[in-house]
């Protein structure tokens, strides 16, 4: 089984129209991250987690809310979807004290497309 | 704002040549990232390097990082055609509290 998952992995819906995209993670970590990737822009940063009780914005957070429900479940809404919102999201767990690493681990992405 | 920029933005070369992509950021850093990403799927790290480090091996990997000119090279030795994908640098800040990723080098490796 993959370590970070999300839920859906596609979703077409309308402008208006609240969304909630899902990630869940069994890699045990604390920290856990929402990007958004647009063609030929890489990734930005919009909400990350540090615990369960963190929640701070990126780089990108206006129109997003997330929700960190538990250590391995991280929730990013869109309250009321626009069409600049269409983009590739991902998912990101890490724990350097856990891992040793700073390293990032992803997951397989939605596929967000607003009409 | 963007930290890293990579360059070249596309790349095409020949199975069995060098590829090599660099990453140039702004702010001084406590460790550079490189991660890898198939057509539309999760990103995959590859190596890290820490600003006190030159050089780090890892397979066909070779990374350099210069932090008096704020820049960093990743190499692949001997491309295979697997290696066509997206290659994004990542910076860490002293505050090891996020990372931030450049728009990427597409990689395409032509048998």
């Amino acid at each position: 089984d993959a370590d970070v998952t999300q839920t859906p992995r596609n979703r077409i819906t309308k402008t208006g129209k609240r969304i909630m995209l899902e990630c869940s993670q069994t890699k045990g970590h604390d920290r856990m991250y929402w990007y958004r990737q647009d063609p030929g822009l890489g990734l930005r940063l919009i909400y990350y987690s540090f615990d369960v009780k963190d929640i701070n914005k990126g780089e990108i957070s206006d129109g997003y809310s997330v929700s960190r429900q538990a250590q391995a479940k991280f929730s990013l809404s869109l309250e009321s979807a626009i069409p600049n919102q269409t983009a590739l999201y991902f998912c990101a767990t890490s724990d350097p004290l856990l891992s040793g690493s700073h390293e990032q681990f992803f997951g397989p992405g939605t596929r967000l497309t607003v009409l | 704002s963007q930290q890293g920029e990579e360059d070249p933005q596309a790349l095409s070369i020949q199975e069995g040549e060098n590829a090599t992509m660099n990453c140039s950021y702004k702010t001084s850093i406590n460790n550079l990232q490189w991660y890898r990403q198939n057509s539309g799927r999760g990103l995959v790290h590859l190596i890290l390097i820490r600003s006190n480090e030159r050089e780090k091996h890892s397979g066909r990997l070779r990374v350099t990082l210069d932090t008096s000119k704020k820049s960093s090279s990743l190499l692949i030795t001997a491309s295979r055609a697997a290696d066509t994908a997206s290659y994004f640098c990542a910076t860490a800040d002293g505050g090891y509290s996020t990372l931030t990723f450049g728009k990427g080098t597409m990689l395409l490796v032509s048998p």
